[in-house]
């Protein structure tokens, strides 16, 4: 089976601009995750969708960082404006539900 | 509130040797208790799990954990390590109720040595 794609893999930007992610998680996966793992630490839940409804979002920072999940399969998460401090990769997970997560590769990302 | 110390940054090992990775948790409840191995570029995948039964857990690669109530410590062995165990392993602690909000440790980076 195909594993869950993200895309772009590397992103580098300039603090202040927005930067948007994407993930294609695993066919029939109705559970989506998007987690922040910073250098040095483990990785930490940003949302939780379950098909296309927040589960989780309460380490989201609203302020600046939205996601959506279209149709209950996509999701995209976005940054608008970054921060110095939002260098991180970020990775998206999918699973059935309440079933082990099946993480992409991540996306990383530098603010300058 | 939940929280996973991995007390060792970093651990260089030579192949073929026996390794031990600490975890100890804190959560006030029974927790679920979880290893991932990241391996570099890529996202993590679990090794093992222990919800409830019994304390010693087998795992894929060979690996397993015991969990140890009294100790609040969820250690991860491997009787002999190979070179393409290097990565970086964490070690995680969620609610009953399976594999959502998973708190995880900040990671332990295993070095294997030829």
């Amino acid at each position: 089976e195909a594993g869950v794609a993200q895309s772009p893999r590397y992103k580098i930007i300039e603090k202040r601009q927005s930067v948007a992610f994407w993930c294609n998680p695993i066919s029939g996966h109705a559970t989506l995750y998007w987690y922040q793992q910073i250098l040095g630490q483990g990785p930490k839940l940003l949302i939780q969708f379950q098909n296309n409804g927040v589960v989780d979002d309460s380490q989201l920072p609203k302020d600046r960082f939205s996601a959506e999940r279209l149709k209950g399969v996509d999701s995209t998460l976005k940054i608008q404006p970054a921060k110095l401090e939002d260098s991180a990769v970020y990775l998206c997970a999918s699973s059935p539900t309440n079933q082990p997560q099946h993480f992409g590769d991540g996306t990383r990302l530098s603010i300058l | 509130a939940q929280s996973v110390t991995q007390p060792d940054i970093h651990i260089t090992v030579s192949e073929g040797a026996s390794l031990e990775l600490r975890c100890n948790y804190s959560y006030g409840a029974t927790p679920y208790l979880f290893w991932y191995v990241q391996s570099p570029g890529q996202g993590l995948q679990l090794l093992l799990k222990y919800f409830s039964g019994d304390t010693l857990v087998q795992g894929i690669k060979g690996f397993e954990a015991e969990f140890k109530r009294s100790q609040s410590s969820f250690n991860l062995r491997k009787p002999s390590v190979h070179w393409s165990d290097a990565a970086e392993y964490f070690c995680a602690v969620g609610p009953s109720g399976g594999y959502q909000k998973v708190t995880f440790g900040t990671g332990t980076k295993l070095q294997v040595i030829p």
